[in-house]
């Protein structure tokens, strides 16, 4: 079963860029759409963005101008950078495999991580 | 505002069914598959429907889903205090060019 573990720091300053890394496990990174997703504290969920592992990507319309995903096989990770961020970017930050709309839909979950936009 | 409209909440007793809906449009739920995920408090959400109906292995048959034009619905038979939960649908708009949820329902099981 595919595991998902996201990491990165859980305070960020606003301005500056938001980056987090999803480490895949228990599966090969080079099988699959991997996307992100976040949920604001007491909110609802927000697609972000996905990424094929050949480097095909897809965003958000409202976050594309600050969102850039990769991936990179030999690590079994993908990144997510979101630039320019402010409190409303404040969010439990999720890697996921697969896509919405398509035939798995998203699977698999990592735990979550909760980002905070504050000086 | 949510391009997916689900209803906030629905509750029901021990044992009764509910059911969920998610409205979308052509763009959407009409031309995209459908799934269901349940967020319990405090978890990550966690699939269980995909493909309109179809259910991942684990997932008891309590658990349904079904699609029609541009609406999908969820239905929980022999609700249990444990399905309380948060539970959004998902799909992609084909338009925006945009994976896109509903905003939540919340199910109370009374």
């Amino acid at each position: 079963q595919v595991q998902l573990r996201e990491s990165g720091p859980g305070l960020v300053k606003p301005s500056e860029t938001l980056s987090l890394t999803c480490t895949v496990s228990g599966g090969s990174i080079s099988s699959s759409y991997w996307s992100w997703i976040r949920q604001p504290p007491g909110k609802g969920l927000e697609w972000i963005a996905y990424i094929y592992y050949s480097g095909s990507t897809n965003y958000n319309p409202s976050l594309k101008s600050r969102v850039t995903i990769s991936v990179d096989t030999s690590k079994d990770q993908f990144s997510l950078k979101l630039s320019s961020v402010t409190a409303a970017d404040t969010a439990v930050y999720y890697c996921a495999s697969g896509i919405l709309g398509a035939t798995t839909g998203v699977d698999y979950w990592g735990q979550g991580t909760l980002v905070t936009v504050s000086s | 505002q949510s391009v997916l409209t689900q209803p906030p909440s629905v509750s029901a007793a021990p044992g009764q069914k509910v059911t969920i809906s998610c409205s979308g449009s052509s763009s959407n739920i009409g031309n995209n598959f459908v799934s269901w995920y349940q967020q319990l408090p405090g978890t990550a959400p966690k699939l269980l429907i995909y493909e309109n109906y179809r259910r991942p292995s684990g997932i008891p048959d309590r658990f349904s889903g079904s699609k029609s034009g541009t609406s999908a619905t969820l239905g929980i038979t022999g609700l249990q205090t444990g399905d309380e939960a948060d539970y959004y649908c998902g799909s992609w708009d084909s338009s925006l060019s945009s994976g896109v949820f509903g905003g939540g329902t919340k199910l109370t099981v009374l």
